[in-house]
């Protein structure tokens, strides 16, 4: 069975622009988790969503930041008007609920660079 | 505040053991779970600790102690291919189960 995935791979912008990242989870798992990595940092908690709600948008750093989830698959996370502190890896994650596995499954993520 | 510290690098030599230690300050706690990391790549899952004590896996094991609020990661028979990062992270709980990740240590293994 295919993993999560990611596009773009790798996005390039300049300062001021929008940008949305996508993420298709594992089929099946319905909670979908975005995490941001800086270089050489820990991974940092932006929304989960369990369906298409997102219960929990507290790792969201600003108002710039949205996602979207549809169907209960692909999600989008939408960054508006990027800035440069905004340049980090974005790593996309599904989990099966139906389980009592903890286990995440991560994307190979988006790596963002804002000039 | 939330905070998970682990030392920054590690390095060790074929065929050894070594030990990442975790410890943690979170405000909600369901387990703790460790995460390999190669460079570029995605964090895939190691193991998962919900109790006291010892969980084995292969050469990986992962240690608890909810009470010292401490964790380890122990890595056996290292090979050239555990050199990666290693992330403890928390499974927060409540109605996300969100994990709050430690910054990581990368392990380089030498020959």
């Amino acid at each position: 069975g295919a993993g999560v995935s990611q596009s773009p791979s790798n996005k390039v912008t300049e300062k001021g622009k929008d940008v949305e990242l996508r993420c298709d989870p594992i089929s099946g798992h319905t909670a979908l988790y975005w995490y941001r990595q800086s270089l050489g940092q820990g991974l940092e908690f932006l929304i989960y969503f369990q369906g298409n709600s997102a219960p929990d948008k507290s790792g969201l750093p600003s108002d710039r930041f949205s996602a979207e989830r549809t169907g209960g698959s692909v999600s989008t996370l939408t960054i508006q008007r990027t800035q440069q502190e905004d340049s980090a890896v974005y790593l996309c994650a599904s989990r099966d609920m139906r389980g009592a596995t903890d286990t995440q499954y991560f994307g190979p993520g988006t790596r963002l660079t804002v000039l | 505040g939330q905070s998970l510290e682990q030392p920054s690098e590690v390095t060790a030599v074929e065929g050894a053991i070594v030990q990442i230690n975790c410890t943690y300050q979170t405000s909600g706690f369901y387990g703790l779970s460790w995460y390999q990391q190669h460079d570029g790549g995605a964090p895939t899952f190691l193991s998962y600790n919900a109790l006291d004590g010892l969980e084995e896996t292969g050469r990986f094991s992962s240690f608890l102690s909810r009470s010292d609020s401490y964790g380890y990661l122990l890595l056996q028979e290292l090979q050239m291919k555990d050199s990666a990062s290693y992330f403890c992270a928390v499974r927060h709980g409540g109605a996300t189960n969100k994990l709050i990740f430690g910054t990581g240590t990368l392990l380089a293994v030498q020959p």
